[in-house]
C-alpha cells in the first residue's frame, strides 16, 4: 500500500544554517512527490513537486528537495533557514500506479531559532 | 488570480446534525478535492471531483458526501455529525487533465473550514 513517512515531529535548527526535513515513501509505480507548508490557523501552500527528470526540484522561497529513488527519499533542504520558516511541513505522494489519490505525510514542525 | 475559497471559515453544530461546506477553485481549475486534517489523524483524503463526477474517493463513511457544480465549485456534506468529525476541512483545486489520467498538477489549498462538533 502506499504510504509516506515523515519520521521526525519536529525539528529544531538556528537561523543562518542549513535545514532538512526528511521525507521516504512507498508507492507501487511512479511516485508524483509533494512538500506542502502550513502556517499556523492557514491552509496549505505548495513549495515544490518532482514528477520526473532532474533529481534536484528548486521550490518557493528558497526550498529544494532531491529525490532518490533507491532509498525512496524526497527530503526537503534549504542552505541557510530563516525564522519565518517556522511552520508545518507536509511531504506527500501521488501513487500512479495504483489509487492517484494524493497522500500525506503526517507533517515535521520546523523551529527555527534566532 | 484569487485563490480558492472556502466557506464558511467557522462553524460549531452538535451532534446529530447536517453540515455543508463550500469551495470555490481557482478560476480555469477543474478538479476539486477535499481534504479532513485532524490532529489525530492527519490530513486524509476525502474525495476528488473532477467535471462534476466524482473521480476518486477515501476511506470515510457514507455520511460525508460531495458534489461539484458545473462552474467547478464544489460542496460537501456531512451528516449525522459525530463528535469525531471535529476538523479543519481543506478544498484543493488544480487544473487536472482528462479523466481517468494521473494528474501531475499542483493542488492549490483553500484556509479551510474549522467545523467544531459539540
Amino acid at each position: 500500500a502506499q504510504s509516506v513517512a515523515q519520521p521526525e515531529d519536529q525539528v529544531n535548527v538556528a537561523e543562518g544554517n542549513p535545514l532538512t526535513v526528511k521525507c521516504t515513501y512507498s508507492v507501487s509505480g511512479n511516485p508524483y512527490l509533494f512538500w506542502y507548508v502550513q502556517y499556523p490557523n492557514r491552509g496549505l501552500q505548495f513549495l515544490l513537486k518532482y514528477i520526473t527528470g532532474d533529481n534536484l526540484v528548486k521550490g518557493s522561497y528558497g526550498f529544494e528537495a532531491e529525490f532518490n529513488k533507491s532509498q525512496t527519499s524526497f527530503h526537503l533542504k534549504k542552505p541557510s533557514a530563516l525564522v519565518s520558516d517556522s511552520a508545518l511541513y507536509f511531504c506527500a505522494v501521488r501513487d500512479t500506479g495504483n489509487t492517484d489519490k494524493l497522500i500525506f505525510g503526517t507533517g515535521t514542525r520546523l523551529q527555527v531559532f534566532p | 488570480k484569487a485563490g480558492v475559497t472556502q466557506t464558511p471559515r467557522y462553524l460549531i453544530k452538535t451532534r446529530g446534525q447536517q453540515v455543508t461546506l463550500s469551495c470555490s477553485p481557482i478560476s480555469g481549475h477543474r478538479s476539486v478535492s477535499w481534504y479532513q486534517q485532524t490532529p489525530g489523524q492527519g490530513l486524509q483524503f476525502l474525495f476528488e471531483y473532477f467535471s462534476e463526477t466524482q473521480r476518486n474517493k477515501g476511506n470515510f463513511p457514507g455520511r460525508f458526501s460531495g458534489r461539484q457544480f458545473s462552474n467547478s465549485r464544489s460542496e460537501m456534506n456531512v451528516s449525522t455529525l459525530e463528535l469525531g468529525d471535529s476538523a479543519l476541512y481543506l478544498c484543493a483545486s488544480s487544473t487536472s487533465g482528462t479523466s481517468g489520467r494521473v494528474s501531475t498538477d499542483t493542488q492549490y489549498f483553500g484556509p479551510g473550514t474549522r467545523l467544531t462538533v459539540l
